[in-house]
């Protein structure tokens, strides 16, 4: 298993809520992602950053917004959530320096928003 | 456009026997290949690349793939299935589309029955 970690795996709350779903890795990656995944389908990159202060969004657009104030945390917020942000979001890292490439990723947080 | 396609969305095999889970690309330039396989609740876990070299490419839990350029496609192949094989699997490639990223495929779901 990959040193990645992801808070909560599951989380159920009420529409309008503000959420913040952690991220954090060991491994001293400077590359993590962000994907949206409805279960047992394809994955979508919605932020992914290259280094400290860094963030971009990816190929699906979301409401969510990222931060990467430390190297190992990349957490993910959704200020006002509604149900269709109910989704499984997978977080991911990556060596841009080592010329690896593949990603580690976590556990995943499972989101509903009632 | 750079793509990656998985032709099925489900491949059903008796376990004991061979497996082969397809995929193909689309890039320019060299490719780098990949294959993740996800298991139900979790993150995705990375089982095998190729990057250059042998065509044939050994990963985790005895899968391997094989590499074929003239045919564009990184199909993975086990030579006995395992019903703890059963998953979700991904191919992806690194590929430039305004800078370096890994596109996924849509996932392949595998079932091996005992």
């Amino acid at each position: 298993e990959a040193d990645i970690y992801q808070t909560p795996r599951y989380l159920v709350i009420g529409t309008g809520k503000k959420i913040t779903l952690e991220c954090s890795q060991t491994m001293g990656h400077d590359k993590m992602y962000w994907y949206q995944q409805d279960p047992g389908m394809e994955l979508h990159l919605i932020h992914y950053s290259y280094g400290v202060n860094s963030t971009e969004k990816g190929d699906l657009s979301s409401e969510s917004t990222v931060s990467r104030i430390r190297t190992e945390h990349f957490p993910l917020t959704l200020e006002s959530a509604r149900p269709s942000h109910t989704s499984q979001y997978l977080c991911a890292s990556s060596d841009g320096t080592s010329q690896i490439y593949e990603q580690y990723f976590g556990p995943g947080t499972r989101l509903t928003v009632t | 456009a750079q793509s990656v396609a998985q032709p099925e969305d489900q491949v059903n095999v008796a376990e004991g026997n061979p497996l082969t889970v397809k995929c193909t690309y689309s890039v320019s330039g060299n490719p780098y290949l990949f294959w993740y396989v996800q298991y139900p609740n979790r993150g995705l876990q990375f089982l095998l690349k190729y990057i250059t070299g042998d065509n044939l490419v050994k990963g985790s839990y005895g899968f391997e793939a094989e590499f074929n350029k003239s045919q564009t496609s990184f199909h993975l192949k086990k030579p006995s299935a395992l019903v703890s094989d059963s998953a979700l699997y991904f191919c992806a490639v690194r590929a430039y589309t305004g800078g370096f990223k890994t596109i996924f495929g849509a996932g392949t779901r595998l079932f091996v029955k005992a």
